[in-house]
């Protein structure tokens, strides 16, 4: 069993869609992160929760809105994307925010058609 | 400039074979350094911390040069199962916080 569990691993959905990715660490670590990782681009910070809260928002579109109800859990809710949003997203936990390693989750891979 | 800069290779290289990755980064205030590595269609994992003085994890060794913004990965006597990208990742203190900031990774691929 992998530290840091995402759900689903594929997803597919059309531009007026509502769906939501899950994240889950089994690490009892402090923070929690949300990346995007497009094609042929390094990986993109979006979110930052540091003890559930938001700390960092990479000037993200509102139609991303990450959620983080506890320590062990974040939801990235997602609507009315477009096609140019599909890519790997990748949770990420590390043990506290800043300087220290982070521990990937296997990412979900989101198609908007 | 980018902040983590990396040559996207491909490396391609025999068995056996010793091959270096080069990585600049442009934030001299950078705090903390590390190699990931990335399988095909994987999810980045930790590969080795980077330290000042330079560190060694078997066939894998790390240097840093701080004057020169300059991160190195040496691995010797390459496996086929060191095929992979290898993403150089450094924490940049200030505006963003202590993050990991990414670069786009060297693509490694050992040949039989």
């Amino acid at each position: 069993e992998t530290g840091v569990t995402q759900t689903p691993r594929h997803l597919v959905m059309g531009m007026t869609n509502k769906k939501s990715l899950k994240c889950e660490q089994h690490l009892g670590h402090n923070a929690m992160y949300w990346y995007k990782q497009s094609a042929k681009k390094p990986l993109e910070l979006m979110f930052v929760y540091s003890l559930e809260e938001r700390v960092e928002n990479n000037s993200v579109p509102s139609r991303f809105s990450p959620e983080c109800p506890n320590s062990s859990h974040l939801f990235l809710h997602l609507h009315t994307l477009q096609p140019e949003d599909s890519a790997l997203y990748l949770c990420a936990s590390s043990p506290g925010h800043g300087g220290t390693e982070a521990f990937f989750g296997q990412g979900t891979r989101l198609t908007v058609v | 400039r980018k902040e983590v800069e990396q040559d996207p290779g491909p490396f391609n290289v025999p068995e056996g074979a010793t091959v270096a990755f080069n990585c600049t980064y442009s934030n001299s205030a950078s705090q903390s350094f590390f190699w990931y590595r990335q399988d095909c269609r994987k999810e980045p994992k930790l590969l080795m911390s980077v330290y000042s003085s330079g560190n060694e994890d078997g066939r894998f060794t790390a240097q840093l040069n701080r004057a020169s913004q300059y991160i190195s990965l040496l691995i010797r006597d390459s496996k086929l199962s060191d095929s992979a990208t290898y993403l150089c990742v450094v924490t940049v203190y200030g505006g963003s916080q202590g993050n990991l900031i990414f670069g786009k990774g060297t693509k490694l691929s050992v040949k039989p």
